[in-house]
C-alpha cells in the first residue's frame, strides 16, 4: 500500500503566480516531511522540511503546510519561476531508522 | 567537485550478467542509501548503511547485495542482472538530522537487456 500520495501527476502555471503542490499520507508515525526537487538527469535535491509539530515552514519561495488531522501536507512556491519546472516528491520519515517513504512525484511546469 | 559521485553514470547489461554500482562520498556522513526509481513509482529504499559496520535491507533487496567498503563508499551489486532491474539507481548519504533530507548522488542509469 502506498503510505505517500501524490495524486496529480502534473502541474502548469503561469510565471510569478502561486504553484501549489499537495501530497497525503496515511500513516500516523511519520514526524518529519520533506520535500524534493528533481531535474532531468540529475539526483534529487533536497528543499524544504517540517515536523509534525508544526503547521508551517517557510523558507524563501518555498512554504510547507501541514494538516496532520487531514494527513496532508502541501508545498506553496510563490512567485513562480520557470527554474522551478522539475519533479517534487514529497518524502515523509517516521521511526528512529532515518528512512524516507516517497511519493511517486508531480512534475511542475512553470510557463513563462 | 561533487559530494557525492556515482559510477557509472550509464550502464547497459544483459539478463544474468554481474553488475556493481559504486557510490563514493566527500561530505563525511556515516549513512548511506542506495534507492531505485522507476517511471511513475518515485524512489524506493533498496538498501541503507548506518556506518561501516551496519548493512540493513530496506523495502525492495531481493537481487541486491551491498557492501560498504569504507565511511566514504557503499557499492550496490546485482549478483545476475534481471530485465525488470532497468531502473535509475540513486546512491544518497545523510547525518543524523532529522530537519535535512539525504543527499542524493546525480544517479546511474541501468538497463538489463
Amino acid at each position: 500500500d502506498q503510505q505517500v500520495k501524490q495524486n496529480s501527476p502534473s502541474l502548469s502555471v503561469q510565471e510569478g503566480r502561486i504553484s501549489i503542490l499537495n501530497c497525503d499520507y496515511t500513516n500516523s508515525m511519520f514526524d518529519y516531511f520533506l520535500w524534493y526537487k528533481k531535474y532531468p538527469a540529475e539526483g534529487p535535491t533536497f528543499l524544504i522540511s517540517i515536523s509534525s509539530i508544526k503547521d508551517k515552514n517557510e523558507d524563501g519561495r518555498f512554504t510547507v503546510f501541514l494538516n496532520k488531522s487531514a494527513k496532508h501536507l502541501s508545498l506553496h512556491i510563490v512567485p513562480s519561476q520557470p527554474g522551478d519546472s522539475a519533479v517534487y516528491f514529497c518524502a515523509a520519515r517516521g521511526g528512529s531508522n532515518y528512512k524516507l517513504t516517497f511519493g511517486k512525484g508531480t512534475l511542475l511546469t512553470v510557463n513563462p | 567537485d561533487a559530494d557525492v559521485t556515482q559510477t557509472p553514470r550509464n550502464r547497459i547489461t544483459k539478463t544474468g550478467k554481474r553488475i556493481m554500482l559504486e557510490c563514493s562520498q566527500t561530505k563525511g556522513h556515516d549513512r548511506m542509501y542506495w534507492y531505485r526509481q522507476d517511471p511513475g513509482l518515485g524512489l524506493r529504499l533498496i538498501y541503507y548503511s548506518f556506518d561501516v559496520k551496519d548493512i540493513n535491507k530496506g523495502e525492495i533487496s531481493d537481487g541486491y547485495s551491498v557492501s560498504r567498503q569504507a565511511q566514504a563508499k557503499f557499492s550496490l551489486s546485482l549478483e545476475s542482472a534481471i530485465p525488470n532491474q532497468t531502473a535509475l539507481y540513486f546512491c544518497a548519504t545523510s547525518e543524523p538530522n532529522r530537519e535535512v533530507g539525504p543527499f542524493f548522488g546525480p544517479g546511474t542509469r541501468l538497463t538489463v537487456l
